[in-house]
């Protein structure tokens, strides 16, 4: 399968903890964001990357949120020291892009977190 | 700061009906807005995507407009069949950025 796929896809964790999720995108893909869904909402954007450099990041992204992309592939987001107000959807797009162009973003499975 | 608006939030209907699905934008500056699925617990599955300078697409049964001007867009479902159950979300990527502003869904249900 060549979509973007996303790993765990669960992850129950108590408050407090740490959590890293991974995202490998669509492989021709210089672009990759993460976005995060609460029940009944739309997605809101987290952060963003094109290749290895993290461009954007949105005012939702605390201290305690981090992201990388070390080699411009595959991506974690790690949640230290997580709340129960973390417990959300988190999802991976990818999208091929230049700095006007197309840019149609495709969506991995999403990791469901729960924070006990 | 774009918001987007999805109305009605929740539609029922029978198998077979033609059905319109709205969304607005609050800022008329926008590379180009995207349609979406999304099956309950699931992620998103792009279903259009129309470039601001584009009136219109179209993918089978599923046609989408846009009036950039106006800061709106509706998604057409010919025949809707029990399938199409799910939840629709728009979404604009506005200009000068690479990111989405999403609405909050269109919840579908579609009975046999």
């Amino acid at each position: 399968d060549t979509g973007v796929s996303q790993d765990p896809r669960h992850k129950i964790t108590k408050r407090g903890q740490n959590v890293t999720f991974r995202c490998d995108p669509i492989s021709e893909h210089n672009r990759l964001y993460w976005y995060r869904q609460t029940l009944g909402q739309g997605p809101e954007f987290l952060t963003y990357f094109q290749n290895e450099a993290q461009l954007e990041k949105s005012r939702l992204l605390s201290d305690r949120f981090s992201a990388e992309r070390p080699k411009g592939s595959f991506s974690t987001l790690e949640i230290q020291r997580t709340e129960q107000g973390d417990s959300a959807m988190y999802l991976c797009a990818s999208s091929f892009g230049l700095s006007s162009s197309y840019n149609e973003q495709f969506f991995g499975p999403g990791t469901r977190l729960t924070v006990l | 700061k774009q918001e987007v608006t999805q109305i009605p939030a929740a539609l029922s209907v029978p198998e077979g009906e033609n059905l319109v699905l709205n969304c607005s934008f609050t800022d008329s500056a926008i590379y180009n807005l995207q349609w979406f699925r999304q099956d309950p617990g699931k992620g998103l599955t792009s279903l259009l995507l129309i470039q601001s300078s584009q009136r219109e697409q179209t993918s089978g049964r599923l046609n989408a407009s846009l009036d950039k001007s106006s800061g709106r867009s509706t998604l057409y479902i010919a025949a809707s069949q029990p399938g199409d159950s799910a939840t629709y979300l728009c979404a604009v990527r506005p200009g000068g950025y690479s990111t989405l502003t999403f609405g909050k869904g269109t919840m579908l249900l579609v009975s046999p």
